[in-house]
């Protein structure tokens, strides 16, 4: 199973973009990328997820490289609420069902 | 998105007792996941929920701890038995549809407190 490499934490200032790196140097041809994040005593919420070519929704856009070893997430206008903890996830499939592996995930804050 | 509501949200529970915790989907579900989040940590994964029969737990959990059920596609409940204060976390319901991406949607879990 691919596994993630995130750093512990970031910060950036609000209004700006805030670039969160992933490293996914093991991930298989049918491994998909997620992206989820993890507000204050919430459930993890959804962001995006591509397999190889860039995505973009209205929370974010997700940036896969060539080799698919690595990606960013891109948080175009950073805002208060979007200190939170950010997952990248490679996920994993297993017999019929999909399952998501979580790593420690970056520490995102968001500086006035 | 799924709505997905769990309860109890929040409850302390004593040393020894076992409590059950409810997970109801607004709609039919492919895919149930239970996970365990402890003080600090990141989210583990506990077992794949399967409907009409015994659930697929993940290394170091079995079901004695961890009963788990799903009688159809909208609802679960995992029991946490014989409780330590070990076993203070959260515990999150998560579920996913085939298609749509396979995104994986999650509840605002449980927080559960043994004492």
């Amino acid at each position: 199973d691919a596994k993630t490499t995130q750093p512990p934490s970031m910060d950036c200032a609000e209004g700006r973009a805030a670039n969160l790196p992933c490293n996914h140097s093991t991930i298989s041809g049918n491994e998909y990328v997620y992206w989820y994040r993890q507000i204050h005593s919430q459930g993890p919420q959804y962001i995006i997820h591509g397999l190889k070519n860039n995505e973009t929704n209205e929370m974010a856009s997700l940036i896969i490289t060539e080799d698919r070893k690595s990606s960013t997430l891109i948080l175009p206008h950073a805002t208060l609420r979007d200190t939170a903890v950010y997952y990248c996830i490679v996920r994993v499939r297993g017999d019929s069902s999909y399952k998501l592996i979580f790593g420690s995930g970056t520490r995102l804050l968001v500086r006035p | 998105s799924a709505v997905i509501s769990q309860k109890p949200s929040r409850d302390i529970c004593q040393r020894g007792t076992s409590l059950t915790i409810q997970c109801q989907v607004d709609s039919q579900v492919t895919m149930m996941f239970w996970y365990r989040q402890q003080p600090g940590q990141s989210l583990t994964l506990i077992a794949t929920a399967n409907q009409g029969s015994e659930a697929t737990y993940e290394s170091g959990f079995v079901i004695d701890k961890f009963p788990i059920s799903r009688p159809n596609l909208t609802f679960s409940t995992l029991t946490v038995s014989n409780m330590s204060p070990e076993d203070s976390s959260i515990y999150l319901c998560s579920v996913g549809y085939r298609g749509s991406g396979n995104t994986i949607y999650f509840g605002e879990g449980s927080w559960l407190t043994v004492v």
